[in-house]
Formats: structure tokens, C-alpha cells, sequence
């Protein structure tokens, strides 16, 4: 059991590039979600998904897009990459969206020049 | 404004004594909060959560106290050891999103 796995561990961009960031459990969770963590902040969401065909805007959702068609998979795009968006982004799962813990995948780290 | 927060940055204990971590919400309508440790270079990891019909809720070596008349969220771990080092983050479920607050580093001192 996997849980949840994110790919790469390690990118590299210049700015105004395109790329995907993977993340897929295995499960069988309902709800997932990114987030994004900074330098001395906690993490802050970016997108969710409440389960497959619906997704929803969390924070900080500006210049990010994702999908959700099947319930394994959840991915994030960065359609023009700014040196702003340069973070760890974290993927989540949980059963639900009512009150359970999430569970986190080990992260992407992103540097954009 | 709405926040998570914690009182504290940074937390040295020695090793073997009790460690207390404290969080503060602002937001009277939250009815869930959960505690995450992340080590560096990995993603948080769940300690434990409390629902807001509840004072307290322990774990193994791990306590967690709620007190809604002021808006407080503690994590109390006990016998703390080299391996609790850690950054430690509390969350609350603020209109169906987790939202968490900066987090408090963890040193234990052997």
C-alpha cells in the first residue's frame, strides 16, 4: 500500500514553462487536494477535489489548474511558471471531506528561474 | 482576521521531559483540528484530531486539549524523545478546507 505518491520529487523551470505535478493514491479516497508550502508558513491549499469530475478553488488557486477524472489521480498544472510559484507542493488524501485526517505524499520540490 | 496560530516558533526541551506545543484560532465555527509533525524533507504526518464536542483526546504519548471559551488548541507529548524533533503543525477545518497555521520547531536536547 503506496498511499500517496507524488512525482517528481525534484524540478527545475524557467519561468513562463509549462509542467505537471503527479499525484495518485491508492486508497480508494474521496477527497484530495494540494497545497503549497513556503519558507516559514504552514501550508496553504490550492485546489480540491471533493471526488472525480469535481474539483474546487482553495487559497491560493492563481495560476494553477487540476483535474480529477478518475479517483486515483489528481494532478496539478503550472501553465506558465512565475518565480512566485517557486515551493514544495504537497498532495492530500482523505475518505472523505467531512472531518477526517489527510494524508500527505512526501512533496514536489519546485524551483522556477 | 481569521488565523492559526501558534504562540511559539521554536520549543528546546530535554530529552525525557514533557513538551507542549499551543495553537490559537479565531474562528468560533470551526469544528475540527488535527495536529501533523513533518520531518525535514517529508510531508506532515498525522498525530491527532479533535472535534470541537470534545476537551481532550489522548493518544499514545500524545495529548491534545481543546478550549473553545478562548480559542486554544495544545498538543501535549510526553517522555519527549530525540525522534519528536520535528516541525509540528495545527489545522483546523474552517468551511470544509483545512487551514493551518505557521507551525512551532521541536528540539529535544539529549
Amino acid at each position: 500500500n503506496a498511499g500517496v505518491t507524488q512525482t517528481p520529487k525534484f524540478q527545475v523551470l524557467k519561468t513562463g514553462q509549462s509542467m505537471t505535478l503527479q499525484c495518485a493514491q491508492d486508497m480508494n479516497h474521496e477527497y484530495m487536494s494540494w497545497y503549497r508550502q513556503d519558507p516559514g508558513m504552514g501550508l496553504r491549499l490550492i485546489h480540491y477535489s471533493v471526488g472525480a469530475g469535481i474539483t474546487d478553488q482553495g487559497e491560493v488557486p492563481n495560476g494553477y489548474n487540476v483535474s480529477r477524472s478518475t479517483t486515483e489521480d489528481f494532478p496539478l498544472r503550472l501553465l506558465s511558471a512565475a518565480p512566485s510559484q517557486t515551493s514544495v507542493y504537497f498532495c492530500a488524501s482523505s475518505y472523505s471531506s467531512r472531518n477526517q485526517p489527510q494524508h500527505f505524499g512526501d512533496g514536489t520540490r519546485l524551483s522556477i528561474l | 482576521g481569521e488565523s492559526v496560530g501558534l504562540h511559539l516558533p521554536t520549543l528546546s526541551v530535554q530529552e525525557g521531559d514533557n513538551s507542549i506545543i499551543n495553537c490559537a484560532y479565531s474562528n468560533s465555527a470551526s469544528d475540527y483540528f488535527i495536529w501533523y509533525k513533518q520531518e525535514s524533507g517529508k510531508g506532515p504526518q498525522f498525530i491527532i484530531d479533535i472535534r470541537s464536542n470534545m476537551d481532550k483526546r489522548q493518544g499514545q504519548r500524545v495529548t491534545v486539549l481543546l478550549n473553545k471559551t478562548v480559542k486554544h488548541l495544545s498538543l501535549q507529548i510526553a517522555a519527549t524523545q530525540p525522534g519528536d524533533s520535528a516541525v509540528y503543525f495545527c489545522a483546523e477545518k474552517r468551511r470544509g478546507k483545512l487551514i493551518f497555521g505557521q507551525g512551532t520547531e521541536l528540539s529535544v536536547k539529549p
